[in-house]
C-alpha cells in the first residue's frame, strides 16, 4: 500500500531563513508526488507536482522540491521564508500503478518567527 | 480559483441525526472526493467518485455514504451522526484520478 511520511509535525524558522520540509513515500511503481499548502481556515492549494522528467521541480511562491528515487523522498525547499509562508504543508503520493488516488501525509505545521 | 463550493460551511448537530453535506463544482471535472481533516491525522479519504453514479470507498468510509447524480454535485451523508464524526470536511475535484486536486473551503461539522 502506498504511504507518505512527514517526519516533522512542527517546524519553526526565522523570517529570511531557508526551509526544508521532509517527505518520504512508499509506492510500488513510479510515483506522482505533490506538495500542497493550507492556510488557516482555508482549503488546500497545490504548490508543485512531480510526474516525470526533471527531478527538481519549481512551484509557486518560490518553492521547489527534489525527487530522489534512491531515498524515496520529495523534500520541499525555499531559500528565504516570508512570514506569510506560515501554514500547514502536506505531501501526497499517487500514480499510475496500484491505487492512483493520492494519499496524503499528516502534514507539517510551519511557524515563522519575525 | 476553481469553482468549488461546499454547503453548509458550519453545522452543529446532535448524535443520531442524519446530516448531508453538499459539494458543488462548476469545472466539469470527472473526479470528486470527500476528505475529513483531524488534528494529527492529516487528510483522510472518505469516498470518491469517478463519474456520475460511480463511487468508491476510501480509507475511512464507515458511517458515511455518498451519491453523485449529476457531474457537478457530490453529496456526503452521515446516516446517524456520532461524536467521532466531528471534523472538518473537504471536498476536492480533479480532471483525472492522478491529477492535482482542487479543494473547496471546507465544512466544519460538530456532533454533540
Amino acid at each position: 500500500a502506498q504511504s507518505v511520511t512527514q517526519p516533522d509535525i512542527h517546524i519553526t524558522v526565522s523570517e529570511g531563513a531557508s526551509l526544508e520540509l521532509r517527505c518520504n513515500y512508499s509506492y510500488g511503481a513510479t510515483p506522482y508526488l505533490f506538495w500542497y499548502v493550507q492556510s488557516p481556515g482555508q482549503g488546500l492549494q497545490l504548490l508543485l507536482k512531480y510526474f516525470s522528467g526533471d527531478t527538481l521541480v519549481q512551484g509557486i511562491k518560490g518553492f521547489e522540491a527534489e525527487f530522489k528515487r534512491s531515498q524515496s523522498s520529495f523534500n520541499l525547499r525555499k531559500p528565504s521564508v516570508h512570514w506569510s509562508d506560515a501554514a500547514e504543508y502536506f505531501c501526497a503520493v499517487g500514480g499510475s500503478g496500484g491505487s492512483y488516488i493520492p494519499t496524503f501525509g499528516r502534514g507539517t505545521s510551519l511557524i515563522v518567527h519575525p | 480559483d476553481a469553482g468549488i463550493t461546499q454547503s453548509p460551511r458550519h453545522k452543529v448537530t446532535e448524535t443520531g441525526t442524519p446530516v448531508t453535506l453538499r459539494c458543488h463544482q462548476t469545472e466539469n471535472h470527472r473526479y470528486m472526493y470527500w476528505y475529513r481533516q483531524d488534528p494529527g491525522h492529516g487528510l483522510r479519504l472518505i469516498h470518491y467518485s469517478y463519474g456520475v453514479k460511480d463511487t468508491d470507498k476510501g480509507e475511512v468510509s464507515d458511517g458515511y455514504s455518498v451519491s453523485r447524480s449529476k457531474t457537478e454535485d457530490f453529496l456526503l451523508t452521515l446516516e446517524s451522526a456520532t461524536s467521532s464524526q466531528t471534523s472538518v470536511y473537504f471536498c476536492a475535484i480533479s480532471l483525472g484520478g492522478v491529477d492535482e486536486q482542487f479543494f473547496g473551503p471546507g465544512t466544519r461539522l460538530t456532533v454533540l
